[in-house]
């Protein structure tokens, strides 16, 4: 069973970047059968999906964030990555990685990660 | 876009059924959605994918007292012989053109 962990700092300033990192184990990253994925939970909106990106370095983001939002891959390491850039106090959540299937849904989600925007 | 509405609360008794429902919008029936289950304090836990024909296929490990079914653009998760662990927040979630969306989620409250 695949499992994903989510690390990175959990507090950040206001206007800065917030950087995270999923490490996923019992897994290749370099599939063909998944995408890799960002989602993140706030009590006021819910789920929502930030972005994916797939084994080729396709990326995909919901248009709402896609300014500011970059996701890569770190196949050596078996790693993938977020980067929100200009955040405010809207972005404090927790963030997931997950996995989508390529077919369909997300099947598999990292513990979760609490980021908090504050100076 | 489609769009996913939930009830925000449901309740049932320990030992008896829950259905939840979750409703495409219009012009969207025919989605394929999945449901996940968010304990307490947990992450979200993907239990199954369902079609518009109420074909659904379940994620690794989800008991039996899980299923779901299908009618127009209503999805249902239904779940039998309620035990206390089933309180959790139950969202749906669908896609279109490489773009998910969620439902508000269901808090579902064991008595």
């Amino acid at each position: 069973q695949v499992h994903l962990q989510e690390s990175g700092p959990g507090l950040v300033k206001p206007s800065q970047t917030l950087s995270l990192t999923c490490t996923v184990s019992r897994g290749s990253i370099g599939s063909g059968d998944y995408y890799w994925s960002w989602i993140r939970q706030t009590p006021g909106k819910g789920l929502e999906w930030i972005g994916y990106i797939y084994y080729n370095g396709n990326t995909y983001y919901n248009p709402s964030l896609k300014s500011r939002v970059t996701v890569s891959l770190d196949t050596s390491n078996n790693q993938f990555s977020l980067k929100l850039s200009s955040v405010t106090a809207a972005d404090t959540a927790v963030y997931y990685c997950a996995r989508k299937n390529s077919a369909y849904s997300h099947d598999s989600w990292g513990q979760g990660a609490l980021v908090t925007v504050s100076s | 876009q489609p769009l996913l509405t939930q009830s925000s609360s449901a309740s049932a008794s320990l030992g008896s059924s829950v259905k939840l429902t979750c409703t495409l919008s219009s012009g969207h029936s025919h989605y394929i959605i999945a449901w996940h289950q968010q304990q307490p304090g947990k992450a979200p836990r993907f239990l199954m994918k369902l079609d518009g024909s109420g074909s659904y296929n379940k994620g690794s490990g989800v008991p039996d007292r899980f299923s779901g079914s299908s009618s127009g653009a209503d999805r249902y998760l239904t779940i039998s012989y309620l035990q206390s662990e089933d309180e959790a927040d139950y969202y749906c979630e669908t896609w279109d053109n490489d773009t998910h969306m969620f439902g508000g989620g269901t808090k579902l409250t064991v008595l």
